[in-house]
C-alpha cells in the first residue's frame, strides 16, 4: 500500500529565516506530487506540482521554491520566511495513469512566522 | 475567473440528514472531488463525480449537474464523528484541483 509522510508536523520559526519542508511517498513510482497551503478558515490554495523528477510548475509567484531530486521526494523551501508564509502545508499525490484519480494527502505541517 | 461556492458552516443533529451544496465556474470540467477533513487533519476523499446523477456510498452521496454547475453531497444517519469540514473540488481543463474554502459541519446531540 502506499503512504506519504511529511516532516516535521509543527514549526515555529522567525521571520526571515529559511525554511525547508520535506515530503517522501512511498509504495508507488513516478507519482504527481502537489504542495499546497492552507490559510486559518481558507480552501486550499496550490504552490508548486509535479510530474517528474526536477521538473517543477509553480502556480503562484512568491518567496517560496520548490525541488524533486528523487522520484518519489518534494521539498518547499524558502530562503527568507514572512509572515504571511504561515499556514498549513499539505503534500499530496496522484498516480498519473488517470486523470480522474484523486489526490492523497500527507499529514501536513503547520508553520507559524512570527 | 475560477470559483467554487460553499456555505461556511452547517449545524444538524445527531441521526439526521444534511445536504452540503457546492456551485462552481471554472474553465473547464473534468469532474468534481468531495473531501472530509477533520480539524488539524489532512483532507480524505470522498467521493467523485464527472456525469450527471447520484453516486451512492453507504451513509454518504453525492450529486452533480454538470448544466448548473451544482453538487451536493448528502450525508444520512449522522454521527458525532461526521463532525469535520467539508470541501468540494473541481478539475479543471488543466487537470488540477480548484478548491472550495470548504463548509464546517456541526453536528449536535
Amino acid at each position: 500500500s502506499q503512504t506519504i509522510h511529511q516532516w516535521p508536523a509543527t514549526l515555529v520559526q522567525p521571520v526571515g529565516s529559511p525554511l525547508s519542508l520535506e515530503c517522501t511517498v512511498e509504495g508507488t513510482s513516478n507519482p504527481n506530487l502537489y504542495w499546497y497551503r492552507q490559510a486559518a478558515g481558507r480552501g486550499l490554495q496550490l504552490l508548486f506540482y509535479s510530474v517528474g523528477i526536477g521538473q517543477i510548475s509553480s502556480e503562484v509567484p512568491q518567496n517560496l521554491s520548490a525541488s524533486r531530486p528523487q522520484d518519489r521526494q518534494f521539498i518547499l523551501s524558502s530562503k527568507k520566511l514572512l509572515l504571511s508564509d504561515s499556514g498549513f502545508y499539505l503534500c499530496a499525490w496522484r498516480r498519473p495513469d488517470m486523470e480522474y484519480n484523486e489526490q492523497f494527502f500527507g499529514p501536513g505541517t503547520r508553520l507559524t512566522v512570527l | 475567473g475560477q470559483n467554487i461556492d460553499q456555505p461556511t458552516e452547517m449545524t444538524a443533529t445527531e441521526g439526521a440528514i444534511v445536504q452540503i451544496n457546492c456551485t462552481y465556474q471554472t474553465s473547464g470540467f473534468n469532474g468534481l472531488f468531495w473531501y472530509q477533513q477533520h480539524a488539524g487533519e489532512a483532507p480524505t476523499f470522498l467521493s467523485y463525480n464527472v456525469l450527471d446523477g447520484l453516486e451512492e456510498k453507504g451513509r454518504f452521496s453525492s450529486f452533480l449537474s454538470r448544466s448548473k454547475g451544482y453538487s451536493y453531497l448528502l450525508l444520512k444517519e449522522l454521527q458525532m464523528k461526521d463532525s469535520a469540514s467539508y470541501l468540494c473540488a473541481v478539475m479543471d481543463s488543466n487537470y488540477q484541483l480548484i478548491w472550495g474554502a470548504g463548509t464546517k459541519l456541526i453536528i449536535k446531540p
